[in-house]
């Protein structure tokens, strides 16, 4: 079946640091993939996208690259910043439907 | 503004005692959908409309009812709660394209405790 792994959380890091949440997916045919964030009591944000093997997605200085051969789609950002600190989930659309990982805390200190 | 809007935002009630949650988008979007998020389990669809008078069963419909009457409107109804639907839900809505390039717009939330 269809399903999205996310490293588990929560992740702390300071101000500035190199960030990456790995995630990896399982489908049948060929997906869409996405990364969406969620900020406390808020819903859910598209941060970015990728169609189509080796696609980057970037948005607010996060990537991901769309990684067929390791069945991939990490977040990274070069030097995060506190109002990063929300909820990151990945996910892939396929056949019209939205499935997503369980979500990652991110919380960044000053 | 383009936007989803639910209704109520909290809630708090008791077992078997019937509710319904709105959802209202104004993009035109065609297609709208249903997801409870709980801890360590990210979010999961429970029905999905892909226009109107058009509805179907995501991963967990059970305990739940939609309708689509009308484009903007997608409404998620309780006939009979129960402690294990506590949750937080979102309404999304797109605009539907084969090949799965859309995105989702989601909702602000719904807070719901069952008692």
């Amino acid at each position: 079946g269809n399903s999205v792994t996310q490293m588990e959380g929560p992740v702390t890091l300071s101000e500035e640091a190199f960030l990456t949440i790995n995630c990896t997916y399982t489908a049948t045919g060929y997906p869409s993939l996405f990364w969406y964030v969620q900020y406390p009591g808020e819903g859910l944000q598209l941060l970015l996208k990728a169609t189509k093997a080796d696609d980057k997605g970037s948005n607010k200085g996060f990537e991901a690259t769309y990684r067929k051969e390791t069945t991939s789609f990490h977040l990274e950002k070069g030097s995060v910043q506190v109002s990063d600190s929300a909820v990151y989930f990945c996910a892939l659309k396929i056949t019209g439907k939205l499935i997503f990982g369980q979500g990652t805390t991110l919380q960044v200190k000053p | 503004e383009a936007q989803v809007t639910q209704n109520p935002r909290y809630l708090i009630t008791v077992t078997g005692k019937k509710l319904t949650v709105t959802c209202s988008q104004n993009m035109n979007h065609e297609y709208m959908s249903w997801y409870r998020q709980d801890p360590g389990l990210g979010l999961r669809q429970i029905y999905y409309s892909m226009n109107v008078e058009v509805t179907d069963k995501g991963d967990v419909p059970e305990g739940y009812k939609v309708s689509r009457k009308e484009k903007r409107n997608f409404p998620l109804i309780l006939e009979s709660p129960s402690p294990n639907q506590t949750s937080l839900y979102f309404c999304a809505s797109s605009s539907y394209l084969a090949g799965g390039t859309d995105t989702q717009y989601f909702g602000p939330g719904t807070r719901l405790t069952v008692l």
